[in-house]
């Protein structure tokens, strides 16, 4: 079964240092998220991206995150400057694009953050 | 913008007994909704979904949910509960239609069922 892949497992940079987190999505899906889940909380939505452009971001998606889909298959979240409430666990997904209702979101494993 | 609550931080339950997670959005459109499942140490994984049509849908494990548009609300459910269920319960929506709408989750609902 297809499934969403994220690398590395586990990141840990110190406070200022620019990181990027990698995620392939499933290979026939157009849409692709980025979310977080800081430690004991919910998890809250980053980004949104479609047709190599951003599609809707939230409040917590600053000046200092991008995302970039470099080629075919990986997408990428940076953060430039990393600061200590990033640390987090970031889960990539992706959908697929039915042109109606249909919007499943499948995840990937996430990628746990630990600034320093 | 949407908001998801879910009622229950903490449930504990023993082997076979009934669970019922309650969830309630608020959202002044038309939703998808969604119960997302995370075992210890693996990541999200869907359950069940709900786009249109009947509002008592069905998971996977032996889960169920029932939309009720008028309570605004998306209860999941389970008969009889195993140990294996042990885990956090996410609810969530987004605006039903097509594209990259994000998800809002619901704080989550650490179960933990006792043998």
């Amino acid at each position: 079964e297809p499934e969403v892949t994220q690398t590395p497992s586990h990141q840990v940079t110190q406070m200022g240092q620019e990181v990027i987190l990698r995620c392939v999505p499933i290979s026939n899906h157009l849409y692709f998220y980025w979310y977080r889940q800081i430690l004991g909380q919910k998890v809250e939505f980053l980004v949104s991206f479609y047709n190599n452009e951003i599609s809707e971001k939230s409040e917590i998606f600053d000046d200092q995150f991008s995302v970039e889909r470099p080629d075919g298959s990986n997408f990428t979240l940076k953060i430039r400057s990393t600061k200590l409430e990033d640390s987090a666990m970031y889960f990539c997904a992706s959908s697929e694009s039915s042109g109606g209702y249909y919007n499943e979101q499948f995840f990937g494993p996430g990628t746990r953050l630990t600034v320093l | 913008a949407q908001s998801v609550s879910q009622h229950n931080h903490h449930v504990i339950l023993s082997e076979a007994a009934s669970l019922e997670l309650g969830c309630n959005y608020s959202y002044g459109g038309t939703v998808n909704l969604f119960w997302y499942v995370q075992y210890p140490g693996q990541h999200l994984q869907l359950l069940l979904k709900y786009f249109s049509g009947d509002p008592l849908v069905k998971g996977i494990k032996g889960f169920e949910a029932e939309f009720i548009k008028s309570k605004f609300s998306f209860n999941l459910r389970k008969p009889s509960v195993q140990w294996s269920d042990t885990a956090e319960y996410f609810c969530a929506v987004n605006a039903a239609g097509g594209g990259a709408d994000g998800l809002t989750f619901g704080k989550g609902t650490h179960l933990i069922i006792q043998p």
